[in-house]
């Protein structure tokens, strides 16, 4: 069975730091992965998505995320953030063999000025 | 082109009664999915609808339904509300399966008194 953990609940940085979001997920055949960005009293936005190809993958709003296969995590980062960023974040994932996407428990970043 | 819409945004009702919730994907999407959003469980796949038929589903009781018209509208009905059934309802729209982008709605926040 496919599960995503992602391992801090919170994080909170200072502005123009860099910022690093874990996620990290199981399954026994080959997965697709996703981060989705959720602001408040919003529905969720896609940020980035890894199919195939490069592991590193580059998505909205300068974010980037890289596939790690042998640590079968997917960590999202940002060299430089802003208060703008403030939201929840969830990666999910679906493996190629399930029909639906799992998400995980959503990280909540918080930027202090 | 337009978003993902849902209505109503807001709905308040009580133990034991019924409600509908309507979601209107992007045009030319075929692919529409709802999710159950609580601080408690997070964000919990309900089902999936592809071209009027349920394609997938997830574990929630029989009390959750929903259905899809020729337009790619969806609706979805819980009966005999409970208190848990308290929750941010999201419904996502998207080509064709689920490793294309979703496109999420605002969402419908329900409270059950």
């Amino acid at each position: 069975a496919q599960s995503v953990t992602q391992l801090d609940s919170q994080v909170p940085v200072f502005e123009e730091a860099p910022v690093e979001l874990r996620c990290n997920y199981s399954s026994s055949v080959s997965v697709y992965l996703f981060w989705y960005v959720q602001y408040p009293n919003q529905g969720l936005q896609l940020l980035l998505k890894y199919l195939s190809g490069s592991t590193l993958v580059k998505g909205i709003n300068g974010f980037e995320a890289e596939f790690n296969k042998s640590q079968t995590s997917f960590h999202l980062r940002k060299p430089s953030v802003h208060i703008s960023d403030t939201a929840e974040y969830f990666c999910a994932v679906l493996s190629s063999s399930a029909s639906k996407i799992i998400f995980g428990s959503g990280t909540r970043l918080s930027i202090r000025p | 082109k337009a978003g993902v819409t849902q209505t109503p945004r807001y709905l308040i009702k009580t133990r034991g009664q019924q409600v509908t919730l309507s979601c209107s994907p992007i045009s030319g999407h075929r692919s529409v999915s709802w999710y159950q959003q609580t601080p408690g469980q997070g964000l919990q796949f309900l089902f999936e609808y592809f071209s009027e038929t349920q394609r997938n589903k997830g574990n929630f009781p029989g009390r959750f339904s929903g259905r899809q018209f020729s337009n790619s509208r969806s609706e979805m009905n819980v009966s005999t509300l409970e208190l848990g059934d308290s929750a941010l309802y999201l419904c996502a729209s998207s080509l064709l399966d689920g490793t294309d982008t979703q496109y999420f709605g605002p969402g419908t926040r329900l409270t059950v008194l």
